[in-house]
């Protein structure tokens, strides 16, 4: 089966450092999405993006995050100034446009 | 998004079926019910989803009352591989995000 892939799979970084997760959707699927999840709380929204631009965000997906596809096969997520409280899980996902999500097996990241 | 309600954790014996409720008393007629699972911290996992009537694919049944403000997951046999976190959501049109709630966590026992 297909499967969206996750790099890395874990980022150790120094608060106020900037990080690029990146994840590579699967081929010919349309949205795009990130997750995250902070140890031990549910999963939460972040970002979808659908024809090269953000359809959706929530409240966590402040100005600190930006999300592109650079290239038609890279999805990234960059957060400009990291700070402790973004430490998680990050799952990226990606859907095409009948049914369900695939998601990536995430990336942990560690903000020390 | 219309949203549902479900049993924070549940427990099931090996090789028993494992029924999963979901309330979602509110869902609007063009929303679909799906489940999700995740296994410890992997990534959610798509399980199964329904409009109106029950499904079954490799992993499990759903069925849906005819009503649509409630459904059942059924894993027919469970293993202790089926320990996991189950979410139910509700999701209308395609590119609709997902939301997850808390879910329930199942216990497969031995």
């Amino acid at each position: 089966e297909p499967e969206v892939t996750q790099t890395p799979s874990h980022q150790v970084t120094q608060m106020g450092q900037e990080v690029i997760l990146r994840c590579v959707p699967i081929s010919n699927h349309l949205y795009f999405y990130w997750y995250r999840q902070i140890l031990g709380q549910k999963v939460e929204f972040l970002v979808s993006f659908y024809n090269n631009e953000i359809s959706e965000k929530s409240e966590i997906f402040d100005d600190q995050f930006s999300v592109e596809r650079p290239d038609g096969s890279n999805f990234t997520l960059k957060i400009r100034s990291t700070k402790l409280e973004d430490s998680a899980m990050y799952f990226c996902a990606s859907s095409d446009r009948v049914e369900k999500l695939f998601f990536g097996s995430g990336t942990q990241l560690s903000v020390l | 998004d219309a949203k549902t309600t479900q049993p924070p954790s549940m427990d099931c014996a090996e090789g028993r079926a494992a029924n999963l409720p979901c309330n979602h008393s509110t869902i609007s007629g063009n929303e679909y019910v799906y489940w999700y699972r995740q296994i410890h911290s992997q990534g959610p996992q798509y399980i199964i989803h329904g409009l109106k009537n029950n499904e079954t694919n490799e992993m499990a049944s759903l069925i849906i009352t005819e009503d649509r403000k409630s459904s059942t997951l059924i894993l027919p046999h469970a293993t202790l591989r089926d320990t996991a976190v189950y979410y139910c959501i509700v999701r209308g049109t395609s590119g609709d995000k997902v939301i997850f709630g808390p879910g329930t966590s199942l216990s497969v026992i031995p």
